[in-house]
């Protein structure tokens, strides 16, 4: 069974660009997290979705930032008009249905974005 | 609000000495309690989690951690340490309270001296 898939696993953006990362969760995992790891600091929460709806979104920046889990295809996290702040490693993880409370939520390999 | 506390953000060990990460939390309801491991350039890995059964919990590669409610801690230990245990780890916090996130502490890098 293979693990939650992040691509690129790199990706370097120029200020002023369109950023676009995805996931594709676990076989049968139907929740999908975004987490944010900021240089020398921890994973934070930026948003929870299911396929097709959004859950919670309240780590995720007001302005320039969306995601997306369609019904067909990988979940999307964009970042639109980057800037050099928004350089970090993004974490998907994905966790099967049921109560996600106690659930183990799989993490990605992640993908390292890098604004010049 | 969730929080957690990681005390120490780097902690060094020699091979097969105790190794002993702090985690304290703060939630408003029973927690779930869990730590990851990140090795460098890769995903995080559940190590073991709390979800309200034995206080005691054992995890992979010979880990084990503690909830002490009186204390809220979930301290992580190993009674010897291998090399490969060099890595940083994360302790989270999730609860009904606040939906489905993990809160994660910002992270102890554990380095074993050979």
């Amino acid at each position: 069974n293979a693990g939650v898939m992040q691509n690129p696993r790199h990706l370097v953006r120029r200020r002023g660009q369109e950023a676009r990362l995805r996931c594709s969760p676990m076989k049968g995992h139907s929740h999908v997290y975004w987490y944010r790891q900021l240089p020398e600091e921890g994973l934070k929460f930026m948003v929870y979705l299911q396929k097709e709806n959004i859950i919670d979104e309240s780590g995720m920046p007001k302005e320039r930032f969306s995601a997306e889990f369609p019904k067909e295809g990988p979940s999307i996290l964009r970042i639109q008009q980057v800037v050099r702040g928004d350089s970090a490693a993004y974490f998907c993880a994905s966790s099967p249905p049921g109560s996600p409370h106690y659930n183990e939520q799989f993490f990605g390999p992640g993908t390292r974005l890098t604004v010049l | 609000a969730q929080s957690v506390t990681q005390l120490g953000s780097h902690v060094s060990v020699s091979e097969g000495a105790l190794v002993l990460l702090r985690c304290n939390y703060s939630s408003s309801v029973p927690p779930y309690l869990f730590w990851y491991v990140q090795y460098p350039n890769q995903g995080l890995q559940l190590l073991l989690k709390y979800t309200s059964a034995a206080t005691l919990v054992k995890g992979i590669n010979g880990f084990e951690a503690e909830f002490k409610k009186s204390e809220t801690s979930f301290h992580l230990t190993k009674p010897s340490a291998h090399m490969s245990d060099a890595a940083e780890y994360f302790c989270a916090v999730s609860d009904l309270a606040y939906g489905n996130k993990l809160v994660f502490g910002a992270g102890t890098i554990l380095r074993v001296k050979s």
